[in-house]
């Protein structure tokens, strides 16, 4: 079954903008992690944050996680054409297999150049 | 890091039919992961295939229409068996070499079913 729920569904912006995504989950969790996927192609991984963290930062990426109310947020800093993708929050439950990740609906981006 | 080559990248197949999607990667890895996602959807774990034992699958997917072969620790195919429309998703391949959780995924087997 599903664990995240991104929102928005559907983000679309300008060039230079920046782009905020959020993710819940249900249950407690290891870890949390976001992907990247273009368009119907395989999943990218992007940035990985442990339940002992609250912020992360990569690149022009920056991820927080709250455990408390079990939710995440991606930033994306001066968005560029090419972030143009559709992000997956995954959680890897602490119950279960280390590497069995539960993925998020998904949130579609749209940089507008 | 992992490199996964998956085979075939796109077919259209007819109702009725049974299709083998494989997985190659380019180091040895305990686990393989398939995923399906529907069109529009997120990523729904199908089965676990792990070397020399049989694949665990995921409630609500069966061995009789998803067989998976795992011949060895670099390799592992998926059969989709008598497809219909509802089937028609892309089938992604992933491992987890790191052991941290995070997954590597093939580019993905896109299936449309007629």
């Amino acid at each position: 079954s599903q664990q995240g729920e991104e929102d928005p569904q559907a983000l679309s912006i300008q060039e230079g903008e920046n782009a905020t995504m959020n993710c819940s989950y249900k249950t407690s969790i290891n870890n949390l992690q976001w992907y990247r996927q273009n368009s119907g192609r395989g999943l990218v991984h992007l940035i990985l944050i442990r339940s002992n963290e609250r912020e992360k930062h990569s690149g022009r990426l920056r991820v927080t996680l709250d455990t408390s109310k079990k939710s995440s947020s991606l930033l994306i800093t001066a968005s560029r054409a090419a972030d143009t993708a559709s992000y997956f929050c995954a959680t890897v439950p602490t119950q279960g297999g280390s590497e069995k990740l539960v993925f998020g609906k998904g949130t579609k981006l749209t940089v507008n150049p | 890091s992992a490199v996964i080559s998956q085979k075939p990248s796109r077919d259209i197949c007819q109702r009725g039919t049974s299709l083998t999607i494989q997985c190659q990667v380019d180091s040895q890895v305990t686990m393989m992961f398939w995923y399906r996602q529907q069109p529009g959807q997120s990523l729904t774990l199908i089965a676990t295939a792990n070397q020399g034992s049989e694949a665990t699958y995921e409630s609500g997917f069966v061995i009789d229409k998803f067989p998976i072969s795992r011949p060895n620790l670099t390799f592992s195919t998926l059969t989709v068996s008598n497809m219909s429309p509802e089937d028609s998703s892309i089938y992604l391949c992933s491992v987890g070499p790191g052991g941290t959780g995070e997954l590597f995924f093939g580019e993905g087997s896109r299936l449309t079913v007629l």
